[in-house]
């Protein structure tokens, strides 16, 4: 595709329950990443995927978050038990490759817990 | 840890004169910094950012940043604003050696006709 999609746009869960979020990168991509953005707050890192290596998973707030990525194309985070506090914008984001190279974003989930 | 200031949530200018968004940072070693835009309901979008070389950037839709490194800022600017400019503008940086890209809290532009 022509950019970063991620599904769902929109997801309301109710407290407790375990939500599964996607992303697709762009093609040719190695670099995939996860931000939060909570309402009125700047993004939050969470996930970094490059390649084939082991994931740097330094800013998943709990161990109630999880990410893989499959094929080192899609991503799925998976948030499990989930809380109110959980609810903001999840995005996605992919590079070329590490460090220098530029981010592009996907849309965002906005999450809802209830 | 590395970390970014927008220190002013909102600015408001008129259209055709010029903006500046402010941003200052903080890190070890060589800085990567970075300007993306959130439009309404849509995704960041990338403005501009700086790796290395000539301190003034230049980036898209007529955006442009200056790299001060004895002021540890890179603040955001273009000549003349235009309404459609308004928008959610975040300042990012990141160390040159980890993955660890921090965010501003974000600064929302309004240009008014």
């Amino acid at each position: 595709g022509a950019g970063v999609s991620q599904s769902p746009s929109n997801k309301v869960t109710e407290k407790g329950k375990d939500v599964e979020l996607r992303c697709d990168p762009i093609s040719g991509h190695t670099a995939l990443y996860w931000y939060r953005q909570s309402l009125g707050q700047g993004l939050e890192f969470l996930i970094y995927f490059q390649g084939n290596s082991a994931p740097d998973k330094s800013g998943l707030p709990s161990d109630r978050f999880s990410a893989e990525r499959t094929g080192g194309s899609v991503s799925t985070l998976t948030i499990q038990r989930t809380q109110q506090e959980d609810s903001a914008v999840y995005l996605c984001a992919s590079s070329l490759g590490p460090l220098v190279e530029t981010q592009y974003f996907g849309p965002g989930t906005r999450l809802l817990v209830l | 840890a590395q970390s970014v200031a927008q220190p002013e949530d909102q600015v408001n200018v008129a259209e055709g004169n010029p903006l500046t968004v402010k941003c200052t940072y903080s890190v070890s070693g060589n800085p990567y910094l970075f300007w993306y835009v959130q439009y309404p309901n849509r995704g960041l979008q990338f403005l501009l950012k700086y790796i290395t070389g000539d301190n003034l950037v230049k980036g898209s839709y007529g955006f442009e940043a200056e790299f001060n490194k004895s002021q540890t800022s890179f603040h955001l600017k273009k000549p003349s604003a235009l309404v459609s400019d308004s928008a959610l503008y975040f300042c990012a940086v990141r160390a040159y050696n980890n993955n660890d890209m921090r965010f501003g809290a974000g600064t929302r532009l309004t240009v008014k006709p």
